[in-house]
């Protein structure tokens, strides 16, 4: 079964710093999907970035952008120019074709 | 608007009790999804539909019920079997095409026992 993993519960940044945040997967399938969801204080899921695997290049959503490794399984994201909104629980999710995998979150927390 | 509309909001239940979450949504989407989020457990998957009269279970689906009569309705049934009820529920639903696996959340409903 595929499983992803969230290593960092909880993760701090400073506002307008950059954070990154961890997600690794595993799977033997070549084509899937992978995604990041943000998850604020109202419990409302928010798609904040999609990737696709059989793109090399990295998808990017203005402040947000993932590093990509399909040979390591890994699937960081990277928030720049932190801001206050950006505090929230953040999922990790694999998909291919069968309903979306979630890791148990990281939960994160903007300091001004 | 579209959207997802999950109600209530807040769900109270009695021992014994059987309780329904109502999800239905205007966006014209096939498939729609039941999870359950309980703190440090993330999303889990309890049932999920990809077309009208037809569902399947998720990874906890003991102590759940489903049906899908109508393509813009998915209620979940939490019966009395289910022992553990205490969670925040989130229905979500998938649109066929290009963006098919994107899934779009309801606002969700936080179940509590009495």
């Amino acid at each position: 079964a595929q499983t992803v993993t969230q290593s960092q519960p909880e993760m701090s940044v400073q506002e307008a710093e950059t954070v990154t945040l961890s997600c690794t997967y595993d799977t033997s399938e070549s084509d899937y999907y992978l995604f990041w969801y943000k998850q604020p204080p109202s419990r409302q899921m928010i798609l904040v970035i999609r990737q696709e695997a059989y793109k090399q290049q990295n998808a990017t959503e203005n402040r947000f952008s993932v590093n990509f490794q399909k040979a390591a399984k890994s699937f960081s994201l990277k928030i720049s120019d932190s801001q206050l909104g950006d505090a929230a629980m953040y999922f990790c999710a694999y998909q291919v074709w069968t309903p979306l995998v979630f890791g148990k979150g990281t939960r994160l927390s903007v300091i001004a | 608007d579209g959207g997802i509309t999950q109600s209530p909001k807040y769900l109270f239940r009695k021992e014994g009790q059987n309780v329904t979450l109502s999800c239905e949504q205007n966006l014209n989407h096939d498939a729609m999804y039941w999870y359950r989020q309980d703190p440090g457990q993330g999303l889990r998957l309890i049932y999920y539909s990809q077309i009208v009269n037809d569902f399947q279970k998720g990874d906890i689906a003991e102590g759940y019920s489903v049906s899908r009569e109508k393509k813009e309705s998915f209620p979940l049934t939490v019966t009395s079997a289910q022992k553990n009820p205490t969670a925040f529920y989130l229905c979500a639903s998938t649109p066929e095409g290009a963006g098919q696996n994107i899934q779009y959340f309801g606002a969700g409903t936080r179940l509590s026992v009495l």
